[in-house]
């Protein structure tokens, strides 16, 4: 089985300054994929950025961007230029080959103006 | 509209009744899933489905039951609701496996208090 730990369970960004939730994760599997789900106060899950683990190149979308270390099963995420619509939790999740995802328990993140 | 819709949004009951949520899909994808969240924690699987003729326990299927009435609905079942089944519960969808198609989508969330 699979485990996820975020190990930040809160943590605090000004607006436009750059933050790096953490997340680690545990298995046996070569195949898996990653992701960082963001879930504000309306309490939707919205997908934020995936990851192939058989890729090398780290994932971006637009301020979001994943530094993953597949050897340390890292995979952390940075927001940059941070906005007060990202005050949300995020959770990372991981995929394993049968389509089972396991999510860590959360990092609350709060922008401050 | 919305891929992935719930209903009810919020449900309040007592202890011993018997409580459906369902799930509606509107992405035509064939797996569904059903989660559930604990203040402070992250989800955790009940049920899934991968077809219509396919129903599989996730890690905390007890005292629930599931119904894929069709492709595009998935319903989940208390069938003597309580307390500690309070939570937030989760609708999900994926396609098949492989490139970007397993990524699962959410719907908005049913939540439940079990008085």
């Amino acid at each position: 089985a699979q485990t996820v730990t975020q190990s930040q369970p809160e943590m605090s960004v000004q607006e436009a300054e750059t933050v790096t939730l953490s997340c680690t994760y545990d298995t046996s599997e070569n195949n898996y994929y990653l992701f960082w789900y963001k879930q504000p106060p309306s309490r939707q899950m919205i997908l934020v950025i995936r990851q192939e683990a058989y890729k090398q190149q780290n994932a971006t979308e637009n301020r979001f961007s994943v530094n993953f270390q597949k050897a340390a099963k890292s995979f952390s995420l940075k927001i940059s230029d941070s906005q007060l619509g990202d005050t949300a939790m995020y959770f990372c999740a991981f995929l394993n080959a049968g389509n089972m995802l396991t999510f860590g328990g959360g990092t609350r993140l709060m922008v401050k103006p | 509209d919305a891929d992935v819709t719930q209903t009810p949004r919020n449900r309040i009951t007592k202890t011993g009744k018997r409580i459906m949520l369902e799930c509606s899909q509107t992405k035509g994808h064939d797996r569904m899933y059903w989660y559930r969240q604990d203040p402070g924690l992250g989800l955790r699987l009940i049920y899934y489905s991968f077809d219509v003729k396919d129903i599989n326990k996730g890690e905390i299927s007890d005292g629930y039951s599931v119904s894929r009435q069709a492709q595009a609905k998935f319903s989940l079942s208390l069938e003597s609701a309580i307390p500690n089944q309070t939570a937030l519960y989760f609708c999900a969808t994926s396609d098949l496996p492989g490139q970007e198609r397993d990524t699962q989508y959410f719907g908005p969330g049913t939540r439940l208090t079990v008085l």
